[in-house]
């Protein structure tokens, strides 16, 4: 099947820096990548929507300059966290779909903020 | 507000028995529904998934029935094995938005050999 790649799987940094999360579809062209967050024991929750070549779509709550999402090809999409801080530590997870099939999900990308 | 929700958070099932996992759901523009698998530190796998024109799908061991008019699917797992224990989250979809999931809160499964 398809496959939705990420990179780093696990990163920590200080608080304050930047982190830089990559979602790379492998095999396929996606115009639309999807961001979702877990906080432990709890569901996937769907941060935005990046729109390749426009901007993203952030659900409400989210914000959209501490969370920027850059959709610069059809196969990558990337979400930095600015100014990360110890309640940004999460699980972060991209998606994308070849065409209208099956959504496929990347392996995730654990952040912990010291 | 929690739009589709898991309120079992845990189900242990001895193998070989049927695993009985529940969503409901509140938003009756909801169309389209799935079911993922995850285990820790790992992005979901999709299972299996319904339409909402459909009120059964089945594919192998894993089957999952809507009903609509109770706003309710259930994911039905026979015979379960050791290797299905994970946690499973439903996740449905509105007419349109096919890509926009709205996640439950997660079901861990438990299946002892």
């Amino acid at each position: 099947g398809a496959v939705v790649s990420q990179h780093p799987s696990w990163v920590i940094c200080k608080s304050g820096t930047s982190v830089k999360i990559e979602c790379r579809s492998l095999d396929f062209q996606a115009t639309t990548m999807f961001w979702y967050r877990q906080f432990p024991k709890q569901s996937l929750m769907l941060m935005a929507t990046s729109n390749e070549g426009s901007k993203a779509t952030y659900e409400q709550g989210v914000e959209k300059d501490k969370f920027l999402i850059n959709h610069a090809s059809l196969t990558l999409s990337t979400l930095t966290v600015t100014s990360a801080h110890p309640e940004d530590s999460s699980f972060y997870i991209c998606s994308a779909r070849p065409g209208t099939g099956e959504l496929f999900f990347g392996e995730g990308s654990r952040l912990t903020v010291l | 507000d929690q739009q589709v929700k898991q309120n079992s958070p845990s189900l242990s099932v001895q193998e070989g028995r049927i695993s009985i996992l529940n969503c409901d759901y509140t938003n009756s523009m909801f169309d389209y529904f799935l079911w993922y698998k995850k285990y820790p530190a790992e992005g979901p796998t999709f299972l299996i998934s319904i339409s909402s024109i459909k009120d059964k799908n089945e594919d192998g061991r894993f089957t999952v029935f809507l009903n609509k008019s109770a706003k309710h699917l259930s994911l039905h797992i026979v015979p379960s094995q050791p290797g299905d224990s994970a946690v499973y989250f439903c996740a449905a979809s509105a007419r349109g938005n096919t890509g926009k999931l709205i996640f439950g809160q997660g079901t861990t499964l438990q299946v002892k050999p």
